[in-house]
């Protein structure tokens, strides 16, 4: 596709349940970036890739959170054992290479997760 | 850590007026890249402008331009001739050339009157 992509658009889930979220980058794109945006608030870090070195996982709120991303490919946000807390739009994003900090960062259109 | 202030939740502007938007931040760093980033009700992102701190011309994208402060750390956003389709939230963002997460405000939610 054209643009990035993520699946689910809408997950709701019943607090303690494991969730999966997915986002398909630009084709090309090395660097992938995961954030979080709460209601009214504005987008926090969470994980960062560039291609094959280690992520950059400075952002994950708690070691229930995880990411993985293989090659520069595809990429899975992991939630386990979900709690009200973590209801957000889940935001990925894609760039051309991620150390060049002027490089635009193309954005999904985000996984809208509710936990009840 | 550098923060990102957007001290205006909500603005509104007459159609075909113009609109600053404000962005303040804070670093200790002297190279940076600034960003602004429009997010309608769709959620999608999409970048409106952006700023190199080393170059002291301000930016320009068609009716979208800045007023680049260096020295106060101000980064705000002047739309003209506002369109409806301007309306959504806009992210004021800070990028470090060290550090990779991008920094972003709370946001400033436009609304635009026909």
């Amino acid at each position: 596709g054209a643009g990035v992509s993520q699946s689910p658009s809408n997950k709701v889930t019943e607090k303690g349940k494991d969730v999966e979220l997915r986002c398909d980058p630009i084709s090309g794109h090395t660097a992938l970036y995961w954030y979080r945006q709460r209601l009214g608030q504005g987008l926090e870090f969470l994980i960062y890739f560039q291609g094959n070195s280690a992520p950059d996982k400075s952002g994950l709120p708690s070691d229930r959170f995880s990411a993985e991303r293989t090659g520069e490919s595809v990429s899975t946000l992991t939630i386990q054992r979900t709690q009200q807390e973590d209801s957000a739009v889940y935001l990925c994003a894609s760039s051309l290479r991620g150390r060049a900090s002027y490089n635009e960062q193309f954005f999904g259109p985000g996984t809208r997760l509710t936990v009840l | 850590a550098q923060t990102v202030t957007q001290s205006q939740p909500e603005m509104s502007v007459q159609e075909a007026e113009t609109v600053t938007l404000s962005c303040t931040y804070d670093t200790s760093e002297s190279d940076y890249y600034l960003f602004w980033y429009k997010q309608p009700p769709s959620r999608q992102m999409i970048l409106v402008i952006r700023q190199e701190a080393y170059k002291q011309q301000n930016a320009t994208e068609n009716r979208f331009s800045v007023n680049f402060q260096k020295a106060a750390k101000s980064f705000s956003l002047k739309i003209s001739d506002s369109q409806l389709g301007d309306a959504a939230m806009y992210f004021c963002a800070y990028r470090s050339t060290i550090t990779t997460p991008m920094r972003f405000g709370a946001g400033t939610r436009l609304t635009v009157k026909p």
